[in-house]
């Protein structure tokens, strides 16, 4: 199956810092990425997004870079507050066609 | 917020026991999944249904049977429960790769535990 993998495992952050959470994926037909968050106890919450004719996508604080040519994917969140805390997973699929998902990032906001 | 449902949410049981975890979704989405999740760590796809009477397996082995007689059903079961079962388990929906965006919507999920 594809790879997907995240780049650390965990983040330490400021609050009111800008947070970069990178994931790499391995399928280069892979078109449609999405970053989940997951708070502990839940299951993964949507966040955002991207399909593979686009580099960027803005969505509300949060922010997701694509670059095909690495296998890169990024998420950025603006602002970081304490609320973002949580373990973040990026996904990849071809067509929608079953998910692939990383071992996520936990993400640790510093009052 | 998406309207998606597991129960139980927790669930403490003894080896060799038959259990079911129940999904369901009030959208209307025609895929449903299950992914084993561990703590901290990657989600496993193990089943998967595309619609009524389909069902798939994943990529993950697993030992547990599904079933999609309803739209908004998608239920688990493991006929003989062992400790290596011991795990989080998350149901998801999809309405399908509709305009090139298929988002998955989670439950909260079943956190198993065979003693």
């Amino acid at each position: 199956g594809e790879s997907v993998g995240l780049h650390l495992p965990t983040l330490s952050v400021q609050e009111g810092d800008n947070s970069i959470i990178n994931c790499a994926y391995s399928n280069s037909a892979s078109d449609y990425f999405i970053w989940y968050k997951q708070e502990s106890g839940k299951g993964p919450q949507f966040i955002i997004d991207i399909r593979s004719n686009m580099d960027k996508r803005q969505g509300q604080r949060v922010t997701v870079l694509l670059n095909k040519t690495v296998k890169h994917l990024s998420l950025q969140i603006a602002a970081t507050q304490p609320g973002d805390s949580a373990v973040y997973f990026c996904a990849e699929s071809v067509r929608g066609n079953q998910f692939y998902f990383g071992t996520g990032t936990s993400l640790t906001v510093i009052p | 917020e998406a309207d998606i449902y597991q129960t139980p949410r927790y669930l403490v049981i003894g080896t060799g026991k038959k259990i079911t975890l129940e999904c369901s979704q009030t959208m209307g989405h025609d895929k449903m999944y299950w992914y084993q999740q561990d703590p901290g760590m990657e989600l496993h796809l193990i089943h998967y249904s595309y619609g009524v009477n389909s069902t798939e397996k994943g990529d993950l082995s697993s030992e547990s049977t599904v079933s999609r007689i309803r739209t908004e059903h998608f239920p688990l079961t493991l006929e003989s429960a062992r400790p290596s079962h011991t795990s989080q388990y998350l149901c998801a929906s999809s309405e399908g790769y509709v305009r090139g965006i298929d988002t998955q919507y989670f439950g909260p999920g079943t956190r198993l535990t065979v003693l």
